[in-house]
């Protein structure tokens, strides 16, 4: 596509549902970031995942979240049991590779945990 | 260790003012640096970013930054501030070496009429 896609754009869950959050990368891109980030607040690293590469999984908070990518494009951030805090926007980006890339972002995934 | 420090959580400005939003980092090996804009309820949107070459490096809305390599500085600038400007600022960082982007703790830029 011409952007990062990110669905769903607007989600609102009760303590301790499990939320999925699908990411679309510019076609092309073999790099895919995850982060989160609180009202107005930086951007915390979540994943990284670099073609058919091991992820980097270094950011996830706990073991509740997890996140995939099939056929090296898609993805999915999963969050199981979600807790309140939890509430933020879920940001993915993508990039092609070489470190002087620019990443491009999705509009983000709104989540609250209620 | 990699970092980006932008020493202002707010920059307020008049319209038509110049403005600069600062923006200072650390890294191993050359620098490749970005600013990216946030406005309200939206993702990021890259702004420009130095690789190589002439420090000044122009980009979207007018805006530009310089490279001071003797300063590991990356301040963003616009000669005219628009009301239109008034958003969150974010600087990042990477090294050659490293695909992970260290990011500043972004700045709000206010620009009154």
């Amino acid at each position: 596509g011409a952007g990062v896609s990110q669905s769903p754009s607007n989600k609102v869950t009760e303590k301790g549902k499990d939320v999925e959050l699908r990411c679309d990368p510019i076609s092309g891109h073999t790099a895919l970031y995850w982060y989160r980030q609180s009202l107005g607040q930086g951007l915390e690293f979540l994943i990284y995942f670099q073609g058919n590469s091991a992820p980097d999984k270094s950011g996830l908070p706990s073991d509740r979240f997890s996140a995939e990518r099939t056929g090296g494009s898609v993805s999915t951030l999963t969050i199981q049991r979600t807790q309140q805090e939890d509430s933020a926007v879920y940001l993915c980006a993508s990039s092609s590779t070489g470190s002087g890339n620019t990443i491009y972002f999705g509009e983000g995934s709104w989540l609250t945990v209620v | 260790a990699q970092s980006v420090a932008q020493p202002e959580d707010q920059v307020n400005v008049a319209e038509g003012n110049p403005l600069t939003v600062k923006c200072t980092y650390s890294v191993s090996g050359n620098p490749y640096l970005f600013w990216y804009v946030q406005y309200p309820n939206r993702g990021l949107q890259f702004l420009l970013k130095y690789i190589t070459g002439d420090n000044l490096v122009k980009g979207s809305y007018g805006f530009e930054a310089e490279f001071n390599k003797s300063q590991t500085s990356f301040h963003l600038k616009k000669p005219s501030a628009l009301v239109s400007d008034s958003a969150l600022y974010f600087c990042a960082v990477r090294d050659g070496s490293n695909y992970q982007l260290i990011w500043g703790a972004g700045t709000k830029l206010i620009i009154k009429p």
